[in-house]
């Protein structure tokens, strides 16, 4: 069954330091999203992702965050210049249509330090 | 603001019992509903679309009621499997595309 993979599992970063975290979608679909949730909170829209461009974002997606879809395959989510808040697990989804099921990877879990 | 509430819970069952969890949201203009269930650290996993008729998939069965803006969830014969934390998940739309928004999960404990 195809599944959505992220890549690292933990990541680990000193304050201020940019971090890229890593997504490799289901093939075959076209709309791709970044969540974050902070331990013991509800996860949070980030941004969503379509035919190569920003579809919508929340106002956490600041200027600090940006997203790339740089080949066929990987969707990779960029933090400039990380700050202690920005400790959370991250997922990545993707789904076949806009408004419809999305499947989640794993997460990378980010640690600021 | 557009919210989604839910009752965190825990509800704790024994093996068996029906339970049900309701999610109410406040944006009208809402288009597509969804329940998924999260295990502890990992990442949500779709349980059920929600459809405007109710929709039933083995044990559980999702309602949507529009008129009062909740969405519920009906598990039958729990499992100890099924304890988790259940997301409701409500896309408001925007112009052309989706925002969605998920509620903080109700926390489901099946004991034996």
């Amino acid at each position: 069954e195809p599944e959505v993979t992220q890549t690292p599992s933990h990541q680990v970063t000193q304050m201020g330091q940019e971090v890229i975290l890593r997504c490799v979608p289901i093939s075959n679909h076209l709309y791709f999203y970044w969540y974050r949730q902070i331990l013991g909170q509800k996860v949070e829209f980030l941004v969503s992702f379509y035919n190569n461009e920003i579809s919508e974002k929340s106002e956490i997606f600041d200027d600090q965050f940006s997203v790339e879809r740089p080949d066929g395959s990987n969707f990779t989510l960029k933090i400039r210049s990380t700050k202690l808040e920005d400790s959370a697990m991250y997922f990545c989804a993707s789904g076949t249509q806009g408004g419809t099921e999305q499947f989640f990877g794993p997460g990378t879990r980010l640690t600021v330090l | 603001r557009k919210e989604v509430e839910q009752d965190p819970g825990p509800f704790n069952v024994p093996e068996g019992a029906t339970v049900a969890f309701n999610c109410t949201y406040s944006n009208s203009a809402s288009q597509s509903f969804f329940w998924y269930r999260q295990d502890c650290r990992k990442e949500p996993k779709l349980l059920m679309s929600v459809y405007s008729s109710g929709n039933e998939d083995g044990r559980f069965t999702a309602q949507l009621n529009r008129a009062s803006q909740y969405i519920s969830l009906l598990i039958r014969d729990s499992k100890l499997s099924d304890s988790a934390t259940y997301l409701c998940v409500v896309n408001g739309r925007t112009g052309g595309s989706y925002i969605p928004t998920f509620g903080r999960g109700t926390s489901l404990i099946v004991h034996p």
